[in-house]
């Protein structure tokens, strides 16, 4: 089956910094990867996916980079705040009806 | 939310003993699913339903079932609780047509002594 790795497990960075966290998956036939948000809690939240027919997606200060070659995406935050404090999960499937594999997770924590 | 409640959000029970939890949504969404949180694992699939009376196995199965009597609600049962599934339940919605799950519940922190 699927796996995914998720790196870092722990970021700590300065608020306006960027963060990055890179996960990489082991099945080629994925095509579908989410991003999860959970902050202390609470239950995860979708904050962003890209499919395999696209490279980047952008939405306001977050994006995903997908490189399927390597098999890896990427989270970037740009302009990190406060708020972004969270622990974020990648997950990956092969697409419509099939479950997700999630990563496990990084915590990333932006100091003021 | 999706209208999502978890019922109940902390249970403390010993061990071999039944537990069941209640997942309810009020959207009558089809897709409906059960996850356990643990530290170092991340959020792993114990079982899902994509329909009344239908459910299928996730990656970590084994010890639990489950249940969908009714759209609305998806309850998971451990049969005879053991320590090591002491964890946080997440219960989650896929909206039809999607491709991931887009509504979480709160969770429901389980421990068993």
């Amino acid at each position: 089956g699927e796996n995914v790795e998720q790196h870092p497990s722990t970021l700590s960075v300065q608020e306006g910094d960027s963060a990055v966290i890179k996960c990489t998956y082991s099945d080629s036939a994925s095509n579908y990867f989410p991003w999860y948000k959970q902050e202390l809690g609470k239950g995860p939240q979708l904050i962003i996916d890209i499919r395999s027919n696209v490279g980047e997606k952008k939405d306001q200060r977050i994006a995903v980079t997908l490189n399927k070659t390597a098999k890896h995406f990427s989270l970037h935050i740009t302009e990190t705040q406060p708020e972004d404090s969270a622990v974020y999960f990648c997950a990956a499937s092969i697409g419509p009806g099939s479950t997700l594999t999630f990563g496990k997770g990084t915590m990333l924590l932006v100091s003021p | 939310d999706a209208g999502i409640t978890q019922s109940p959000r902390h249970k403390v029970t010993e061990t071999g003993t039944p537990v069941t939890l209640r997942c309810h949504q009020t959207e009558n969404h089809r897709y409906m699913y059960w996850y356990r949180q643990d530290p170092g694992h991340g959020l792993r699939l114990i079982h899902y339903s994509y329909g009344v009376k239908d459910t299928d196995k996730g990656e970590v199965s084994d010890g639990y079932s489950v249940s969908r009597s009714k759209t609305e609600d998806f309850l998971l049962t451990l049969e005879s609780a053991t320590s090591s599934q002491t964890s946080v339940y997440f219960c989650a919605i896929r909206i039809q047509g999607t491709d991931t799950e887009a509504f979480f519940g709160q969770g429901t922190r389980l421990t068993v002594v």
